[in-house]
């Protein structure tokens, strides 16, 4: 069956280290995305990419990087400079702008 | 409208009864618009999706009502059931790269 996955489901880091969040998809999606929720709270773009070797900033970018060296694969890096990243992170995919998004099941990541 | 890290708001109904979701849009050029229902510790799913040459578009106990003049969006659910209780968003693609939208998002709770 064709989907997103995303890994781990829960993750935890000490304070100071980098964590890096699994996105991968086999729907053949040109664009992948990159979303935090905080509890109780909307969606908010961290980073896009909408071809390989391809990626713009979102909203709340800083503190993130993230890499699209395969169409299938949009792995996302948690810095130390994120100053709060204690949140909900979802990955998503579509296949144009003409229909909507397809999610993962989410990584929840805490700091210890 | 867009997250910007608001706490969401909630609609309590009754088991049986019909549910009412509204979304406001203020971009008048829009052209397309997606509900997506997100269960607690999940991803958002897709719902149901209209474009804006259609004023009314059903599904299975949802119907979306698309109303251009006012620039308002409803997800009506019928026989609202506990397995509807979620969190539910509208959301539009926008922009040059079209990338979705987020609505801030409301809490459906169903009582039994």
């Amino acid at each position: 069956d064709g989907g997103i996955t995303q890994s781990p489901k829960y993750l935890f880091r000490k304070e100071g280290q980098n964590v890096t969040l699994s996105c991968e998809q086999n729907l053949n999606h040109d664009a992948m995305y990159w979303y935090r929720q905080d509890p109780g709270q909307g969606l908010r773009l961290i980073y896009y990419s909408q071809i390989v070797n391809d990626f713009q900033k979102g909203d709340i970018a800083e503190g993130y990087s993230v890499s699209r060296e395969k169409k299938e694969s949009f792995p996302l890096t948690v810095t130390s400079a994120q100053k709060n990243p204690t949140a909900f992170y979802l990955c998503a995919s579509s296949f144009s702008s003409l229909y909507g998004y397809t999610f993962g099941s989410g990584t929840r990541l805490t700091v210890v | 409208g867009e997250s910007v890290g608001l706490h969401l708001p909630t609609l309590s109904v009754q088991e049986g009864d019909n549910s009412i979701i509204n979304c406001a849009y203020s971009n008048s050029a829009s052209d397309y618009f997606i509900w997506y229902k997100q269960e607690s510790g999940k991803g958002p799913q897709f719902i149901i999706d209209i474009r804006s040459n259609m004023d009314k578009r059903q599904g299975q106990r949802v119907t979306v009502l698309l109303n251009k003049t006012v620039k308002h969006l409803s997800l009506q659910i019928a026989a609202t059931q506990p397995g509807d209780s979620a969190v539910y968003f509208c959301a539009e693609p926008a922009g040059n790269n079209r990338k979705l939208i987020w609505g801030l998002g409301t809490s459906l709770a169903v009582n039994p």
